[in-house]
This record gives C-alpha cells, sequence and structure tokens, in this order.
C-alpha cells in the first residue's frame, strides 16, 4: 500500500532555531496536512494545503509556520524560530477527496521535533 | 464547534477479554464523518474505520466492531478476545463542514489500552 513518508523521524533544534519538517504525500494525493501532538496529548490540526495554498489553518498555526510544496512532491512544515513549547510529534497526512477531509486521511510515521 | 470526548483515559484488560472504547462527539452539522485510529508504541497513526452519519448499521471486521448511534452521538468501539498486539493509544475523531470546515479531523484525547498477556 502506498504511504506517506516523512524524514527525519528525529530532530533536534536549539530554541530560535529554524527547522524545516519535510513529507513525501502519496502521489496522486490532492489534500495534504500537518498535525501535531504534544506528549501524551491529543492529535492537533495544524494546517490543510490544497492547490497550491492554504485552505484552513488552527489558531496554533501562527506566523512563525509556514507549509510549501516546493517541487511537486514534496510537502514541508517550516518553524522559523522554534519554541520550547514546539517539541512535539509533527504528523503529516494526505488525501484524495476532492471535496474535502472525509476521506480517509493517511498519516505519515511522524517527525518527533525536541527543542531545547 | 466539533468536540470528541473519550473519556477512557486508560483501560488495562487481560489477554482474551473483550473491550470497548467508548467515543462521544459533538456537532451541529447532519453531514459528518467519525473515525477511529491506532497508535501503537511505534507512534504511526493507523486507519481503523471512517463512518458517515447517515450510516449507522454497526460493522464487524474481524475482532474488531463499532457501534454508531446517533441518538447518543457515540461510536464506540469494541475488540473482542484482546491481543498484546492491540495494545495502543485509540483516537476517535470527527469531520464535519461546518463554516467550510471539512478539512480536518478533530481527534479526542485518546484511549491507552495495555493487553497484559
Amino acid at each position: 500500500e502506498p504511504e506517506v513518508t516523512q524524514t527525519p523521524s528525529h530532530q533536534v533544534t536549539q530554541m530560535g532555531q529554524e527547522v524545516i519538517l519535510r513529507c513525501v504525500p502519496i502521489s496522486n494525493h490532492l489534500y495534504f496536512y500537518w498535525y501535531r501532538q504534544i506528549l501524551g496529548q491529543k492529535v492537533e490540526f495544524l494546517v490543510s494545503f490544497y492547490n497550491n495554498e492554504i485552505s484552513e489553518k488552527s489558531e496554533i498555526f501562527d506566523d512563525q509556520f509556514s507549509v510549501e510544496r516546493p517541487d511537486g512532491s514534496n510537502f514541508t512544515l517550516k518553524i522559523r524560530s522554534t519554541k520550547l513549547e514546539d517539541s512535539a510529534m509533527y504528523f503529516c497526512a494526505s488525501s484524495t477527496q476532492k471535496t474535502g477531509g472525509q476521506k480517509k486521511l493517511f498519516f505519515g510515521s511522524g517527525t518527533q521535533l525536541s527543542v531545547l | 464547534a466539533q468536540k470528541v470526548t473519550q473519556a477512557q483515559t486508560e483501560i488495562s484488560v487481560v489477554e482474551k477479554e473483550d473491550v470497548t472504547l467508548d467515543c462521544v462527539y459533538e456537532t451541529r452539522d447532519t453531514t459528518y464523518y467519525l473515525f477511529w485510529y491506532k497508535q501503537p508504541p511505534s507512534g504511526e497513526l493507523v486507519f481503523l474505520i471512517r463512518r458517515n452519519s447517515f450510516d449507522e448499521q454497526n460493522e464487524i471486521s474481524g475482532r474488531y466492531s463499532w457501534n454508531f448511534q446517533k441518538s447518543t452521538s457515540s461510536f464506540n468501539f469494541t475488540i473482542t478476545a484482546s491481543q498484546v498486539v492491540d495494545s495502543a493509544v485509540y483516537f476517535c475523531a470527527l469531520s464535519a463542514s461546518s463554516g467550510g470546515s471539512n478539512y480536518k479531523l478533530t481527534f479526542g484525547k485518546g484511549t491507552l489500552l495495555t493487553v497484559n498477556p
């Protein structure tokens, strides 16, 4: 079965540094998402992306965050100046559904970000 | 706004016991979708099932079964004859289209299931 690939699996960074989390969605998918999960807490929606623009974003997704689909295969999440509270597991997801998120989301295995 | 409540934080059972994970949801939409995901210790999110709000037929898939009841806004998940490999965190999630927000899943806090040998 095709899968969403995320790299790296673990990322350690210093507070204030920029990080880029990378994702390769499933090739024929049209909708892309980032979610995060702070240790021991629930999975939270960050942003959805369709047709090369953000469809929706949550309150968490402030000016420090940005997403990009630079080359038609990768989907990246950039955090400009990391804070301690950005430490979390970040999940990328994609889906085929043209009308929204009701179809099954395929999740990647996550990138564990640790901000020191 | 959508909300998903999983009242059980942790459940511990002995292998071969049946276990039911509860999920209660809130939405004002008449069209919505409910999901269950499994997160094993390795961390990935594994899709288990999706139901739409118009289909209240309960479903059985192997040892898994789901009981969707709109009257009580519940979507409970039962594992029959549990196995150690079922140990994981299980998340219930809701996707609804109110206000155009039909792109995202709202997750519950998850239930940690531990199946002991």
